[in-house]
């Protein structure tokens, strides 16, 4: 069946431009992560959707970072008003309940000039 | 705070030769374990999902252990190939409801 999805895969913003990440989830997977990878880094968590539950948001480093979950599907992660420092390599999860295996998309590689 | 560490951070490994490494996570109200792979230029693949004290998992010539009364975790490589290099993430949750923390990852390198 299908896997994670995300889009864009890559995309390149000026400073201080807004961009939208969305993933799809595997479908019936109720948990969904959004996670970063900045050069050289390891995986830091930025939001955690589990069904209707309200979200975790205890990772997101700044205000200018949001993110949505409409039910059990697509989500979109917006960053506002990018700076350099949110280049990284946007990662996305779902699995079927939150102590489930989790399923990464391929990324969405963004880079702020 | 949770805190899930891993050593060592890096690992140089010859082919041919076994390694392990460590996992370490609060042993209070645990609930699973996992272990993932992460090649480079890739995104994390799953290797296991661990629930029981004392679980013992193995694909192929990786295995893991798993104690949750004291808190750890192994993963063993028997016999590495180039082909294991990868940064090897475990990541705990600590009970139903919450969500899943990850370590910081071993970074693998077997050289020919």
């Amino acid at each position: 069946g299908a896997g994670v999805s995300q889009s864009p895969s890559n995309k390149v913003t000026e400073k201080g431009k807004d961009v939208e990440l969305r993933c799809d989830p595997i479908s019936g997977h109720t948990a969904l992560y959004w996670y970063r990878q900045r050069l050289g880094q390891g995986l830091e968590f930025l939001i955690y959707f589990q069904g209707n539950s309200a979200p975790d948001k205890s990772g997101l480093p700044s205000d200018r970072f949001s993110a949505e979950r409409t039910g059990e599907s697509v989500s979109t992660l917006t960053i506002q008003r990018t700076q350099q420092e949110d280049s990284a390599v946007y990662l996305c999860a779902s699995s079927l309940s939150q102590a489930e295996t989790q399923y990464f998309g391929p990324g969405t590689r963004l880079l702020v000039l | 705070i949770l805190n899930v560490e891993q050593s060592p951070q890096s690992l140089h490994v010859q082919e041919g030769d076994s390694t392990n490494f460590t996992c370490s996570f609060p042993s209070s109200n645990f609930y699973a374990l996992h272990w993932y792979r992460w090649e480079t230029a890739k995104s994390p693949e799953a290797l296991f999902v661990m629930t029981l004290n004392g679980d013992e998992k193995k694909k192929g010539r990786i295995s893991a252990t798993l104690n949750t009364k004291e808190g750890y975790s192994y993963l063993y490589i028997k016999g590495s190939q180039p082909e294991d290099s990868a940064t090897y993430l475990c990541a705990f949750i600590r009970a139903a409801g919450n969500k899943l923390t990850f370590g910081g990852g071993t970074r693998v390198l077997v050289k020919p």
